[in-house]
């Protein structure tokens, strides 16, 4: 079946330190997203894609970067962790079409110290 | 005032009763709309889409939408246990075409 997929699931890291959270999905969508949940502020769209090497910044942008080489994969790389990025990420995907369903992944829940 | 408001609750209502969640949104052109449900520590997940005015039925699930009050809502009926979650309303901008979340309302079922 097709699927999203997230990894690593849980991670803890230091301040500082460059972290890259993968994306992987079978369902050869166009559409790509990142969120970010915490407490009192629901999802926030971090970065997005509409297709191979389209990226666009979301409304949480800064400290975060996004690449996108081929449909399945859109990889999050934090250049330099800060406690203030621990939280639990979502990535999402859609087709692109005027429905624009998006469907997501189990999440990556990560602790910067 | 918030793009989609829902009242994060908790909301608790009995085995068996009609459960009723409500989300407004301030974007007068959006055209779809969506309920994800989210257990604790999951990921959200879609249980329904509406786009034309009027109601929309699933199983248990209902979604009403009113677009010139900018409302939308989402009935449970027989609610049970296992409906316990978080419900989020999301709203397509119709500036972007992004997503826009509410921060959900909690539903506790119980028995």
């Amino acid at each position: 079946d097709a699927e999203i997929t997230q990894s690593p699931r849980h991670k803890i890291t230091e301040t500082g330190r460059q972290v890259t959270l993968a994306c992987h999905q079978t369902w050869n969508h166009n559409n790509m997203f990142w969120y970010r949940q915490d407490l009192g502020h629901g999802l926030r769209l971090i970065h997005y894609s509409y297709g191979v090497q389209d990226t666009n910044k979301g409304e949480v942008s800064d400290g975060y970067s996004v690449s996108r080489s081929n449909t399945e994969d859109l990889p999050l790389t934090l250049e330099s962790a800060a406690s203030s990025q621990t939280s639990v990420y979502f990535c999402a995907s859609s087709e692109g079409d005027s429905k624009n369903i998006q469907y997501f992944g189990a999440g990556t829940r990560l602790s910067v110290l | 005032q918030k793009e989609v408001e829902q009242n994060s609750g908790p909301l608790s209502v009995p085995e068996g009763a009609i459960a009723s969640l409500n989300c407004t949104y301030s974007d007068r052109g959006s055209q779809s709309f969506f309920w994800y449900r989210q257990y604790s520590g999951k990921s959200p997940e879609l249980i329904m889409s509406i786009y034309s005015n009027g109601d929309k039925e699933d199983g248990r699930f209902t979604a009403q939408l009113n677009k010139a009050s900018q409302y939308v809502s989402l009935l449970i009926r027989d609610s049970q246990p296992s409906d316990s979650a978080t419900y989020l309303c999301a709203v397509r901008s119709s500036n972007t075409g992004k997503l826009i979340f509410g921060q959900g309302t909690t539903l506790q079922v119980k028995p």
